[in-house]
């Protein structure tokens, strides 16, 4: 079945630490981003990427980084910089009008 | 700036009851339109679209109508089941971004 698959479903890290949150779909999508939601706030754009070894900011990039190496593979780091950290984190991938999300991965920094 | 708006929750309602969710939108231009709906413990799921004005989009029982005269979209079903409960999120595609709404939780009653 085709899909995208996040891990782990749960994180835990310290702070001051770096993490980096995986993302991996066999859609075959070009398209793929990722987004932060906070409850009330709805969904935000954190980055997202058109086509291998390119993204773009979304709006709310500061603290988080990305890369696009493979289609395949959009992994998102959140770094020590990111001041707000404890989120659930959504993965999603589309082509066309669709858009296919993962089914996310909680991550508590304390 | 484009953005969405809807209604804030939790709606509740009885098995069976009429459902309307708001939706509202500011974009330049003509925007697609989307319902997702976020089950629990799921990722986003797309559950009915609109590409332009006076389109209607339907699935599950569900509908909504892309208004321009009134830049809204909103989600109605004629009798909601305890399996609707879920979190309800609009959206919209303008300039190879999608941006969401904040979500409506809708619990259903049997």
């Amino acid at each position: 079945d085709g899909g995208i698959t996040q891990s782990p479903k749960y994180l835990f890290r310290k702070e001051g630490q770096n993490v980096t949150l995986s993302c991996e779909q066999n859609l075959n999508h070009d398209a793929m981003y990722w987004y932060r939601q906070d409850p009330g706030q709805g969904l935000r754009l954190i980055y997202y990427s058109q086509i291998v070894n390119d993204f773009q900011k979304g709006d709310i990039a500061e603290g988080y980084s990305v890369s696009r190496e493979k289609k395949e593979s959009f992994p998102l780091t959140v770094t020590s910089a990111q001041k707000n950290p404890t989120a659930f984190y959504l993965c999603a991938s589309s082509i066309g009008w669709s858009l296919h999300f993962g089914n996310g991965t909680r991550l508590t920094v304390t | 700036g484009n953005s969405v708006t809807q209604m804030e929750g939790p709606v509740t309602l009885s098995e069976e009851a009429f459902l309307t969710i708001n939706c509202t939108y500011t974009a330049t231009g003509y925007p697609s339109l989307f319902w997702y709906v976020q089950y629990p413990g799921e990722g986003l799921q797309l559950l009915l679209k609109a590409t332009k004005a006076d389109d209607k989009g339907s699935n599950k029982g569900f509908e909504a109508t892309y208004r321009k005269e009134t830049t809204s979209f909103h989600l109605e079903k004629g009798s909601v089941q305890v399996s609707d409960s879920a979190v309800y999120f609009c959206a919209l595609d303008r300039d190879d971004k999608i941006i969401f709404g904040k979500g409506t939780r809708l619990h259903i009653l049997p």
